[in-house]
């Protein structure tokens, strides 16, 4: 069946450091793709999305390009904020079920 | 940004009490879910809809029941809560746009704990 998997938290870094979640998938026909993201004591948020192979989802200053050759995601931030600090999901759309499947979340904290 | 609402925000009640989770939206979005995150942050689908009238079960057994009578409403219940309950719930909702093209939305979330 289809599958997300991110990397394993938690994440530490300093303000202004280089950030890159990596996410891989697995999944018959052509998802789309997402990534989330969960502020302390909040819901999910999305944070972008792409649709198609190639795409580019862009927010915030966070960056994510579809990969469909390497069947990848990755969340990349060139310089991060204390206010980063939340938990970051990664997440497919199931075509057939019509329903998301998602990473089990990578802790981020950001120290200043 | 959706609006997608859920009361209350937390709740603290004891073992055997009957509660209703609420959850609103105000996009009249046709698919609606219910999600656990446990401590761990992972979260577990247990119930969806389609629409009025329709509601499924998701891939993780819960004890709670859901119902959709209006489009912006899919309340959770549990009729006899208990400590292994515990846990966030999580309200989203979706528009049916096309395989593979809908984009999910949350609501705050509910944190319960059951003494």
């Amino acid at each position: 069946g289809n599958s997300v998997t991110q990397m394993e938290g938690p994440v530490t870094l300093s303000e202004e450091a280089f950030l890159t979640i990596n996410c891989t998938y697995t999944a018959t026909g052509y998802p789309s793709l997402f990534w989330y993201v969960q502020y302390p004591g909040e819901g999910l948020q999305l944070l972008l999305k792409a649709t198609k192979a190639d795409d580019k989802g862009s927010n915030k200053g966070f960056e994510a390009t579809y990969r469909k050759e390497t069947t990848s995601f990755h969340l990349e931030k060139g310089s991060v904020q204390v206010s980063d600090s939340a938990v970051y999901f990664c997440a497919l759309s199931d075509q057939g079920a019509q329903k998301l499947v998602f990473g089990q979340g990578t802790r981020l904290t950001i120290n200043p | 940004e959706a609006d997608i609402y859920q009361t209350p925000r937390y709740l603290v009640i004891g073992t055997g009490k009957k509660i209703t989770l609420e959850c609103s939206q105000t996009m009249g979005h046709d698919k609606m879910y219910w999600y656990q995150q446990d401590p761990g942050m992972e979260l577990h689908l247990i119930h969806y809809s389609y629409g009025v009238n329709s509601t499924e079960k998701g891939d993780l057994s819960s004890e709670s029941t859901v119902s959709r009578i209006r489009t912006e409403h899919f309340p959770l219940t549990l009729e006899s809560a208990r400590p292994s309950h515990t846990s966030q719930y999580l309200c989203a909702s979706s528009e049916l746009v096309g395989q593979g093209q809908e984009t999910q939305y949350f609501g705050p979330g509910t944190r319960l704990l059951v003494l």
